[in-house]
């Protein structure tokens, strides 16, 4: 079946410091896969995306590369700030279930000045 | 990309009784999704609502309890029915776009049943 599995949190970080959250996904076919940020008191917002191996996703900073070879899409950031302090879900679309999300358990994360 | 808003955007109700949410997207969109997200934890999906279809939902949740509505290509209502205090969560809905069918999300209703 599909699912993903994330890095238990919570993270906190010192501002500047390099973030890394794992996500390693099971899925069968070939999905696509996402992060997502959720603000506190907010809905989802789509941070980045990657549909095929290979690929490398990249927005405000953040990075995650699709790793067919270890079904991984870890996010990462070289150097954090305060406003990026939020909740993070890796999730992942399989074609062969019409598409269907599957989310990962979210990671918190808090940047201290 | 799609632009989605809900009504309400949180609430406050007695147990027993009936809130219908709204979700309206700025396009056409032909998958709609809801999920509910209880306090500190990930999304559930409750139910695919496609338009021109009935409502495909999920283990563990049933029409009864959840009806949904899909009157047309942009817009959508979940009614959380006789509502008890485990039903107090955040019920979010998404539409699905785009070649790698991303989802985006309304900023969500926080229900607290009391």
């Amino acid at each position: 079946g599909n699912s993903v599995t994330q890095m238990e949190g919570p993270v906190t970080l010192s501002e500047e410091a390099f973030l890394t959250i794992n996500c390693t996904y099971t899925a069968t076919g070939y999905p696509s896969l996402f992060w997502y940020v959720q603000y506190p008191g907010e809905g989802l917002q789509l941070l980045l995306k990657a549909t095929k191996a290979d690929d490398k996703g990249s927005n405000k900073g953040f990075e995650a590369t699709y790793r067919k070879e270890t079904t991984s899409f870890h996010l990462e950031k070289g150097s954090v700030q305060v406003s990026d302090s939020a909740v993070y879900f890796c999730a992942l679309s399989a074609t062969n279930t019409g598409n269907q999300f599957y989310f990962g358990t979210g990671t918190s994360l808090t940047v201290i000045p | 990309s799609a632009v989605i808003s809900q009504k309400p955007s949180r609430d406050i109700c007695q147990r027993g009784t009936s809130l219908t949410i709204q979700c309206q997207v700025d396009s056409q969109v032909t998958m709609m999704f809801w999920y509910r997200q209880q306090p500190g934890q990930s999304l559930t999906l409750i139910a695919t609502a496609n338009q021109g279809s009935e409502a495909t939902y999920e283990s563990g949740f049933v029409i009864d309890k959840f009806p949904i509505s899909r009157p047309n290509l942009t817009f959508s209502t979940l009614t959380v029915s006789n509502m008890s205090p485990e039903d107090s969560s955040i019920y979010l809905c998404s539409v699905a776009v785009g070649q790698g069918y991303e989802q985006y999300f309304g900023p969500g209703t926080r229900l607290t049943v009391t």
